[in-house]
This record gives C-alpha cells, sequence and structure tokens, in this order.
C-alpha cells in the first residue's frame, strides 16, 4: 500500500524558476527520504530527514518536515532542464532499523528551457 | 565507489517462463532490496535479504523468491510469469537507512 503521496502529481516550470513539490503519509516514520528518477531508470538518493529534523539542505534542494501534520516538501531553487525527472518520497515500513522503504506515486516535473 | 548493479538491463520473456534476475550490492552494504515498478502501480516492496537471510518480504506471491549470497550479492526469481509481470525491478543495497538503487531490468512478459 502507498504511504505517501506526492502532491501536485505534475508540474510545469520554466528554467530559473523554483519547484515545489510535497509528499505527506499516514503512520509515523523514523525517517523520510526523497529520490529522483529519470526516465524510468534506477531511482538517485537526494536527500533524507529524521523525524526529529524540521529542515535539511543539499545544494539547490530544501527539505521540510513537519510530523505533526505527517507532511514534507521538496524545493528545488534555479530550477535547470536537467531537473526534469519523477520525485518520490519514500517512508520507512516499519520503525524496525533497516526495513524497507514505502513509495509514494511520485511528482513529474518537467522544466522547460 | 562502484554503485549498485543489475543484470540483465533489459529482458523479454514469453507467459509461463521464469527468470533470473541479479544485484550486486555497493561495497560493505550487507542488506539488499527488491522492488518492482509496473506501470501505474507505483514503486512496490518485494523483497528484503540482510546477512543472508530473508528478513522481510511485501505483498508478493510465492512465485517471486530469491537469495542472498555470502558475498551480499542477490538473486530474484520469478516463475510462472505473467503478463502483469512486465515491469522494472530495482535492486537497493543499504547501510543504516539510506538505500542506493541500482540502474534496474526492465522485465517485459508477452
Amino acid at each position: 500500500s502507498q504511504q505517501g503521496e506526492e502532491d501536485p502529481q505534475a508540474l510545469s516550470i520554466q528554467e530559473g524558476e523554483n519547484a515545489t513539490m510535497n509528499c505527506s503519509y499516514k503512520t509515523s516514520i523514523n525517517n523520510l527520504q526523497w529520490y529522483r528518477q529519470n526516465s524510468g531508470r534506477g531511482l538517485v538518493h537526494l536527500i533524507l530527514i529524521r523525524s526529529n529534523e524540521r529542515e535539511k539542505h543539499s545544494g539547490r534542494l530544501r527539505v521540510t518536515l513537519d510530523t505533526s501534520k505527517k507532511s514534507s516538501s521538496l524545493l528545488i531553487t534555479a530550477s535547470r532542464a536537467a531537473d526534469t525527472a519523477s520525485y518520490f518520497c519514500a517512508t520507512d515500513a516499519s520503525r524496525q532499523a533497516g526495513t524497507a522503504l514505502i513509495f509514494g506515486k511520485g511528482t513529474t516535473l518537467s522544466v522547460s528551457s | 565507489e562502484a554503485g549498485v548493479t543489475q543484470s540483465p538491463t533489459h529482458l523479454i520473456k514469453t507467459r509461463g517462463q521464469q527468470v533470473t534476475l541479479r544485484c550486486s550490492p555497493i561495497s560493505g552494504h550487507t542488506s539488499v532490496y527488491w522492488y518492482q515498478q509496473a506501470l501505474g502501480l507505483g514503486l512496490q516492496f518485494l523483497l528484503w535479504y540482510d546477512e543472508g537471510e530473508e528478513r522481510n518480504r511485501g505483498n508478493f506471491p510465492p512465485r517471486f523468491s530469491g537469495r542472498q549470497f555470502p558475498n551480499y550479492s542477490s538473486e530474484l526469481n520469478v516463475n510462472a510469469l505473467e503478463l502483469e509481470d512486465s515491469a522494472l525491478y530495482l535492486c537497493a543495497s543499504s547501510v543504516r537507512d539510506t538505500q542506493y538503487f541500482g540502474p534496474g531490468t526492465r522485465l517485459t512478459v508477452l
């Protein structure tokens, strides 16, 4: 079953604009991760945020986590055409260490030049 | 450092056949996960192996099975293939909480 649900399902922006994607989940988590997938290939890990963290940055990426609302957001600033991809949030399936991930259905981002 | 590798890249089979997919984790990673990404169904957890043992499996029938070898590489076997098994099969390895994914194997069942 899907734990995370991304919103919007699809997003089209121009190069240089910011892109914001949201993720909601259902149960308590240890951490939440964001991944990128280009053209149906493997997933690239972007960032992991732990349940006791509220915000995390990595380059042009900013992730926030609100455990009270069971939601997270991924902000990509100054987007580039190369950011065109599908973005997924993933949460742990249980509180057990090393557990599997449950993915949302993803947001498809299209950045045009 | 080499990433997670998977073989083959693409595979075409017919209904009823059996298939074996292979995965080599990142050096030092002992856990291997298998996921299925079928069109319209998203990424679904299949199997988790750690230290040679199956730790958990997702909601898939028993014809999906696998194993992990002493060098931590892993195989995913699918018997009696059905059309709906057509999907991208992704393998991931992990240390602590982050899972690193391979490029996937695209399986087409005709």
